[in-house]
């Protein structure tokens, strides 16, 4: 089962900065928070990731707050090209243990006019 | 640097055929995992092959398989086709470096659409 809950559908008006909260509240310490977004039946998307410091890229920027028990992705001017399906993912670092990634439902965001 | 490409993008079967799908990596990435999604499951990890050896495996029945050859491309083959084996096949490579704290992101293709009839 997914170790995330997210919000089911969020919107957002364009131009606009868009929040999207995730909980973790399972998380262990060797566990990064992975951001990935799927447009409509395209291959998900990688957004960002962080393991316990705020993170920013071109694309995003990720809070995660001191617990490590949530943390917040930011879309800081949203556009309706990010109308798409965020998910939220919490992964332990890879070293020899391979990757798979468990996903939710994620959040529905709508980036409205 | 080119993308995860996946071949082909749609595919057409009848119950009871079997199917091959393809996936080729990012240059330089070793590792390569499969994912199933349908509207009612979601997204569901299949296996994860690396070094030509599977290295992890969903919950998915031995109907399922794959591979992985030398140059890290990977294949997929699902047998005797049954209705709800139509979905969205995803294919995401990573470099697994191996390294204990590598975080190692996977990057996806574009997925081949299996409809089964």
């Amino acid at each position: 089962d997914a170790k995330t809950t997210q919000p089911p559908s969020m919107d957002c008006a364009e131009g606009r900065a868009a929040n999207l909260p995730c909980n973790h509240s399972t998380i262990s310490g060797n566990e990064y928070v992975y951001w990935y977004r799927q447009i409509h039946s395209q291959g998900p998307q990688y957004i960002i990731h962080g393991l316990k410091n705020n993170e920013t890229n071109e694309m995003a920027s990720l809070i995660i707050t001191e617990d490590r028990k949530s943390s917040t992705l930011i879309l800081p001017h949203a556009t309706l090209r990010d109308t798409a399906v965020y998910y939220c993912i919490v992964r332990v670092a890879l070293g020899n243990q391979g990757g798979k990634l468990i996903f939710g439902q994620g959040t529905e965001l709508s980036v409205k006019p | 640097k080119a993308g995860v490409t996946q071949t082909p993008r749609y595919l057409i079967k009848t119950r009871g055929q079997q199917v091959t799908l393809s996936c080729s990596p990012i240059s330089g990435h070793r590792s390569v995992s499969w994912y199933q999604q349908t509207p009612g499951q979601g997204l569901q990890f299949l296996f994860e092959y690396f070094s030509e050896t599977q290295r992890n495996k969903g919950n998915f029945p031995g109907r399922f398989s794959g591979r992985q050859f030398s140059n890290s491309r990977s294949e997929m083959n699902v047998s005797t086709l049954e209705l709800g084996d139509s979905a969205l096949y995803l294919c995401a490579s990573s470099f697994r470096s191996g390294h204990r704290t590598s975080t190692d992101t996977q990057y996806f293709g574009p997925g081949t659409r299996l409809t089964v009839l």
